[in-house]
């Protein structure tokens, strides 16, 4: 089974709106951290938002905030007022067990968001 | 879907030693691959880029004679690093895809590397 799926291959918005991209996982360990990534075409991946398992409320970090549904085992990127730079491939990713164990890194298979003007 | 594996997935060795980390496709074949290290903050910086049978090509700033790496067939990678110390400690990501083309493959990423020079 997948532990990372993301539903979305490519998806459409216009700029100044705002994003959904999904992501749910699958994972039996209680601790875990769920991550997401940008890949613009350089191939460079950029760290945007972390979720720990045990956190109580939703990341946020500027323009990105993470809808963290544990018991639905999901965890959603929302971006905010998209830019024409948001263009990229995005990342889902799971790191199962605990943040200095750093084992079990699984990325999911990407969503390719394209920013239209 | 497809699988990456890398081997080993923990590494500790001493300072000045050399090692090796294998990144291989179970069922596919790679024609391209990469190499990322990740650091603190969570950022995975790309480290290089490497086509099958031929030289990769390494990211500004990344040293080459450094970080060997060897794509000798469709399957395997690897990525040496040579002369180990404590500052190369680190958690190596590889990810591997069927074609050069970005724009229509999925990269697929193995489940890491961490690698620990006492």
């Amino acid at each position: 089974a997948q532990k990372i799926t993301q539903t979305q291959p490519g998806m459409f918005v216009q700029e100044k709106e705002a994003v959904t991209l999904d992501c749910t996982y699958d994972t039996s360990d209680p601790s875990y951290g769920l991550f997401w990534y940008k890949q613009p075409s350089s191939g460079e991946m950029i760290f945007l938002i972390y979720q720990g398992s045990y956190d109580q409320q939703n990341a946020t970090e500027g323009r990105y905030s993470l809808n963290f549904q544990k018991a639905r085992k999901s965890a959603n990127l929302v971006i905010s007022a998209s830019q024409l730079g948001d263009s990229a491939m995005y990342f889902c990713a799971m790191r199962e067990g605990p943040d200095n164990y750093g084992q079990n890194f699984v990325f999911g298979p990407g969503t390719r968001l394209s920013v239209l003007p | 879907g497809a699988v990456v594996s890398q081997h080993p997935s923990r590494v500790i060795c001493k300072s000045g030693t050399s090692v090796k980390i294998e990144c291989r496709s179970l069922d596919f074949q790679a024609t391209t691959m990469f190499w990322y290290r990740q650091f603190p903050k969570k950022s995975l910086m790309l480290m290089a880029t490497s086509n099958e049978g031929s030289k990769a090509t390494y990211e500004q700033g990344v040293e080459k004679d450094k970080f060997l790496i060897n794509h000798a067939s469709l399957t395997l990678s690897t990525l040496t690093v040579t002369s180990a110390h404590p500052e190369d400690s680190s958690f190596y990501i590889c990810s591997a895809r069927a074609t050069s083309d970005s724009f229509s493959e999925t990269q697929y990423f193995g489940p890491g590397t961490r690698l620990l020079v006492l």
